[in-house]
């Protein structure tokens, strides 16, 4: 059980484009799930909050217009990166809540070019 | 303060051996502290988790011993393989939203050699 997918795993794309990533909860509801991203080598950093019905939260120094959140249903969270930049480029996570602890998608690899 | 601090940055255990990772915290709020395993490109899996109202936990090779009033937890490896070749991250949280906003250390790199 706690199964979180993620797509998609690998995303090139080029500068000036957005980019939607999607997350599913595959076996339980999420009514809150959240975002990371991590550079090479280094920890996982809370982006945002994403809560289904209502706003993202979001933490310090994340642009919301950049980086939009939308939880549309209690199994999917989008992050959709506008207008990206070769500085966007990072590996991102979302997770889920599942009773207690957290559980993690497979990540997606985005490359700007 | 809600940082959490890990140590070391790299370990190299030997095959058999224990391998032993370090955690610090200074947000007495933190009340649920997991441990996860990450390999490359993967995202991290949760390993094992302990809540402050016990002192030790142990699920297979796997054991978190925990020290309230030292405000520090750790992940004991026994009998290290090297599939446990892997970055492993502790983390805490304070409850927010069902416990998963969660605070992470910054990783320790586990290298088993054969």
């Amino acid at each position: 059980g706690a199964v979180v997918s993620q797509h998609p795993s690998r995303v090139i794309c080029k500068s000036g484009t957005s980019v939607k990533i999607e997350c599913r909860s595959l076996d339980f509801q999420a009514t809150t799930m959240f975002w990371y991203r991590q550079f090479p080598k280094q920890s996982l950093m809370l982006m945002a909050t994403s809560n289904e019905g209502s706003k993202a939260t979001y933490e310090q120094g994340v642009e919301k217009d950049k980086f939009l959140i939308n939880h549309a249903s209690l199994t999917l969270s989008t992050l959709t990166v506008t207008s990206a930049h070769p500085e966007d480029s990072s590996f991102y996570i979302c997770s889920a809540s599942a009773g207690l602890g957290a559980f993690f998608g497979q990540g997606t690899r985005l490359t700007v070019v | 303060q809600q940082q959490v601090k890990q140590s070391p940055q790299s370990l190299i255990v030997q095959k058999g051996g224990i391998s032993i990772i370090n955690c610090a915290y200074e947000n007495t709020a933190f009340d649920y502290f997991p441990w996860y395993q990450q390999f490359p490109g993967k995202g991290p899996a949760l390993l094992i988790a302990i809540r402050p109202d016990v002192s030790e936990k142990k699920e297979g090779r796997f054991t978190i011993s925990f020290n309230k009033s030292a405000k520090q937890f750790s992940l004991h490896i026994m009998d290290s393989q090297p599939g446990d070749s892997a970055t492993y991250f502790c983390a805490a949280s304070s409850g927010g939203t069902s416990y998963g906003k969660l605070t992470f250390g910054q990783g320790t790199i586990l290298t088993v050699h054969p």
